[in-house]
């Protein structure tokens, strides 16, 4: 079966700018939940989304926000992009909201560069 | 709050030896512990996870780790290296309900022929 869909998987942008990232979870997939990754701070978590709630939300600034459709793909977006927004942004999914119960399946990645 | 430390950021092993992935980890409850892996352009996948069961955990292509909760470690382990196990590992930990993750900083291991 297909695996979790992020597109694009490459952008560019300039500072001030505004970008949108999509992510298509794994059929029958309600949880997806968005990490990035960068060089200095690594992986971290930036929100999750179960049957379109928010569950938990990482420490961001306000700029980084998210949404989760009924048909359970999810968007993230950031606005006034900042240079050190520049980073892999993953998405993983699961059937289930808990990981201790069941796995996350992740994407290859949006890779963003700020310039 | 939870954390994780990988104890080295770069291990570099000869094919068929030994591997080791060292991971220590906090938390205030009783936590739920991954290893992931990650080659290179590529996504996240669960090598295995400890979730208070047996606390030898085999995972796959030929891995296992240890759950020590005396000495809040997770090490990572496989008999013999192989060329494909070469990438980056992190060792993850989430103690509270739902797919927040934890990430260690990772571990690139580099295996030499």
């Amino acid at each position: 079966k297909a695996g979790v869909t992020q597109t694009p998987r490459y952008l560019i942008k300039t500072r001030g700018q505004q970008v949108t990232l999509s992510c298509s979870p794994i059929s029958g997939h309600r949880s997806v939940s968005w990490y990035q990754q960068t060089p200095g701070q690594g992986l971290q978590f930036l929100f999750e989304y179960f049957s379109e709630t928010q569950r938990n939300k990482g420490n961001f600034p306000g700029r980084f926000s998210g949404r989760q459709f009924s048909n359970s793909r999810s968007e993230m977006n950031v606005s006034t992009l900042e240079l050190g927004d520049s980073a892999l942004y993953l998405c993983a999914s699961s059937l289930v909201w808990d990981a201790s119960i069941g796995e996350l399946f992740f994407g290859e990645g949006s890779r963003l560069t700020v310039l | 709050a939870q954390s994780v430390t990988q104890l080295d950021s770069h291990v570099s092993v000869s094919e068929g030896t030994p591997v080791l992935l060292r991971c220590n980890y906090s938390s205030s409850y009783s936590p739920s512990l991954f290893w992931y892996v990650q080659h290179p352009n590529k996504g996240l996948q669960l090598l295995l996870k400890y979730t208070s069961a047996a606390t030898l955990v085999k995972g796959i292509n030929g891995f296992e780790a240890e759950f020590k909760k005396s000495e809040t470690s997770f090490h990572l382990t496989k008999p013999s290296a192989h060329m494909s196990d070469a990438a980056e590992y992190f060792c993850v930990v989430s103690d509270n309900a739902g797919n927040m993750l934890t990430f260690g900083g990772g571990t690139r291991l580099m295996v030499k022929p």
